[in-house]
């Protein structure tokens, strides 16, 4: 069953504007929250990633907000750019147990930044 | 800096061929991770090895398998292909632990005619 439930499935966003992905999820195990970045025909790249025990983290033009109690996460994208045109990934993970490092991916949402 | 190499990049199999992808980890990455990718799909979790020992499966089906060799790169066997079996394969590799980050190669393209 799809433990991630990610919106939207797609976004359009002008030039200079935010850019905000939800994500949320069921399993209270899950350690990390990363979001992963695609561009067609390319493998997952790390964006940021953030743990439980933080609320907020952010790296440069991209914020991960955390809500434990709401178990949601979302990636706001500030200043988005032509070049941010991408499938978005959240994809939580244990970092104990025998799925440890097993990625649970969302369904995607794919951003669109036109000029 | 060294990414996680994959080959082939493409393939064309015809149906009930058998198809090998290989897949080389970065660099002291003791942990490998295979997922797949159908067209407009997330990527879906197979299977993963740490020290050569599998140490997770997914939904990887029968016809599948997969190794973890003394050298730490892995081998994705597909028998029997299917039509539905055409997909984009990642291989991922990471220091195995909490926390660290797992690192995507560039897929393997596999077509099934």
């Amino acid at each position: 069953q799809q433990q991630v439930k990610q919106s939207p499935q797609s976004l359009i966003v002008q030039k200079g504007g935010i850019s905000i992905i939800n994500c949320a999820y069921e399993n209270t195990a899950f350690d990390y929250f990363p979001w992963y970045q695609q561009f067609p025909g390319k493998g997952p790249a790390l964006l940021i990633a953030i743990r439980p025990d933080v609320s907020e983290k952010k790296e440069g033009r991209f914020t991960i907000s955390f809500n434990k109690s709401a178990k949601q996460f979302s990636l706001h994208i500030m200043d988005s750019q032509p070049g941010d045109s991408a499938t978005y990934f959240c994809a939580p993970w244990r970092g104990r147990g025998s799925t440890l490092g097993r990625l649970y991916f969302g369904r995607g949402t794919q951003l669109t930044v036109w000029p | 800096a060294a990414g996680v190499i994959q080959s082939p990049r493409h393939l064309i199999k015809e149906k009930r061929e058998t198809a090998t992808l290989k897949c080389y980890p970065i660099p002291r990455h003791d942990t490998v991770y295979w997922y797949q990718q159908g067209p407009g799909q997330d990527p879906q979790f197979l299977i993963s090895f740490y020290e050569k020992m599998q140490s997770d499966k997914g939904s990887i089906p029968d016809r599948f398998s997969a190794q973890q060799f003394s050298d730490y790169h892995s081998e994705l066997n597909m028998s029997s292909l299917e039509l539905g079996d055409s997909a984009l394969y990642f291989c991922a590799s990471s220091l195995f632990g909490a926390g660290n980050t797992i690192y995507f190669g560039e897929g393997s393209w596999l077509t099934v005619v």
